[in-house]
């Protein structure tokens, strides 16, 4: 069975800052990992698929790297906007989603 | 594109939830849906999937024997059954759409599926 970890659980940051998200997968999932944020009360948004490539119309802010089992996402000098759940999702045998990291104001 | 989800639903526990997902903006037959569900202040779970091209599907192994994935062709719409529901599956369900080599791009804006004695 696929596991995606994702840490820290939460991560407080400042505003202006930069941040950077942990996601592991339990076997090696080559760079099929994709990223997604989730507002309060919305629908989750893809940011990054192909552990790397910003989807459409995301800000060059985020950015994503990693293969195999370890990926990170970074977000540069953190707007507002940005501190909500991001989530990672393998999709190299069907889906699994990662945890969740919250990213809270410091 | 857009995925639009029917509304919110009430159900008693032993009951059945069957929610649609009309889809628009794109050939429906050219990409799978996914059902994701999210109980409330919890992370996503990915249900299953289903492809509108033959109907065929796939089932997280918990879902089996409990949950139905269906499409319509003729209306682009993708429906999920839920049966035999507790409390446990209140929660907001997604449908959301699949694209090869990028996993889910559109998703739905969500029903809210609540289960109350």
């Amino acid at each position: 069975e696929m596991v995606m970890t994702q840490s820290p659980a939460s991560l407080s940051v400042s505003p202006g800052e930069r941040a950077t998200l942990s996601c592991k997968a339990s076997q090696s999932i080559g760079s099929n990992l994709a990223w997604y944020q989730q507002k309060p009360g919305q629908a989750p948004r893809l940011l990054i698929y192909g552990a790397s490539t910003r989807a459409t119309g995301i800000p060059a802010r985020f950015s994503g790297s990693g293969s195999g089992t370890e990926f990170t996402l970074t977000i540069s000098s953190l707007q507002s906007e940005d501190f909500v759940v991001y989530y990672c999702q393998q999709y190299n045998h069907w889906y699994t989603f990662g945890q969740g990291t919250k990213l809270e104001i410091k | 594109v857009q995925l639009v989800q029917s509304g919110a639903e009430v159900k008693k526990p032993g009951a059945s939830v069957k929610v649609s997902c009309k889809a628009s903006g794109y050939t429906f037959s050219n990409h799978g849906i996914s059902w994701v569900r999210q109980a409330p202040g919890q992370g996503l779970e990915w249900m299953g999937w289903i492809t509108a091209y033959n109907g065929d599907t796939y089932y997280v192994q918990k879902y089996m024997g409990r949950m139905s994935m269906t499409t319509d062709a003729s209306t682009n719409t993708a429906y999920m059954e839920l049966r035999g529901l507790t409390s446990d599956d209140t929660a907001m369900y997604y449908c959301v759409r699949e694209v090869t080599s990028i996993s889910h791009d559109y998703w739905g804006q969500g029903t809210l599926v609540s289960v109350s004695s």
